[in-house]
């Protein structure tokens, strides 16, 4: 079975530091990974997702992730935290079922950018 | 515009009734998603579909039903049996493969039994 976690519920930074928020994954076969972000009231917007192409991946709005077989990561980052980061952070993986295939969604990371 | 439109954006019901929430898609998706999120949560699994008139049960669809008679549209209808579904609904759209492929989100539709 596939799944994910987030090990951190709330994340609070100070503008202009980095940012990490942790994702581990369970998984028996190389997953499909990806991380959103959803502002209040919102839907979900993509920042990145894993693509077995290079480990480190390049998204949206300087945020990186960073695939880790031997430790089953997808950590997101970003080197400076803007106001505007301040979200609800999602990771998220793309699993086979009978019936095909779904999104299973980890609890979400809250993050808050302070001043 | 492409996209994936939900439609209300707020609802309220009364106790013992049943509402439908609308879902259009113009991406051409073959797949079509619907989630509820409740604050600590995360977004968990109601139903999903990949092809018309055939849906699957997510992880919590009691007291909810679907319908796919179209390929753009998949309405989600609360039914009275759903014990608290009071929530905010988020609809989905991908394509089937390849499976690094992201799905699309509408923006939602917050549902609120008064």
């Amino acid at each position: 079975a596939q799944s994910v976690t987030q090990l951190d519920s709330h994340v609070s930074v100070s503008e202009g530091t980095p940012v990490l928020l942790r994702c581990n994954y369970s998984s028996s076969y190389s997953p499909s990974l990806f991380w959103y972000v959803q502002h209040p009231n919102k839907g979900l917007q993509l920042l990145l997702k894993y693509t077995s192409a290079a480990t480190l991946v390049k998204g949206i709005n300087g945020f990186e992730a960073e695939f880790k077989k031997s430790e089953t990561s997808f950590h997101l980052t970003k080197p400076s935290a803007h106001m505007s980061d301040a979200a609800e952070y999602f990771c998220v993986v793309r699993k086979l079922t009978g019936g095909g295939n779904k999104l299973t969604f980890g609890t979400g990371t809250q993050l808050k950018v302070e001043l | 515009d492409g996209g994936i439109t939900q439609s209300p954006k707020y609802l309220f019901r009364k106790e013992g009734q049943n509402v439908t929430l609308s879902c259009e898609q113009n991406l051409n998706h073959d797949a079509m998603y619907w989630y509820r999120q409740d604050p600590g949560q995360g977004l968990r699994l109601i139903y999903y579909s990949q092809i018309v008139n055939d849906f699957q049960k997510g992880d919590i669809a009691e007291g909810y039903s679907v319908s796919r008679e179209k390929k753009e549209s998949f309405p989600l209808t609360v039914t009275s049996a759903q014990k608290n579904p009071t929530a905010f609904y988020l609809c989905a759209s991908s394509i089937l493969k390849p499976m690094n492929t992201e799905a699309f989100f509408g923006q939602g539709t917050r549902l609120t039994v008064v």
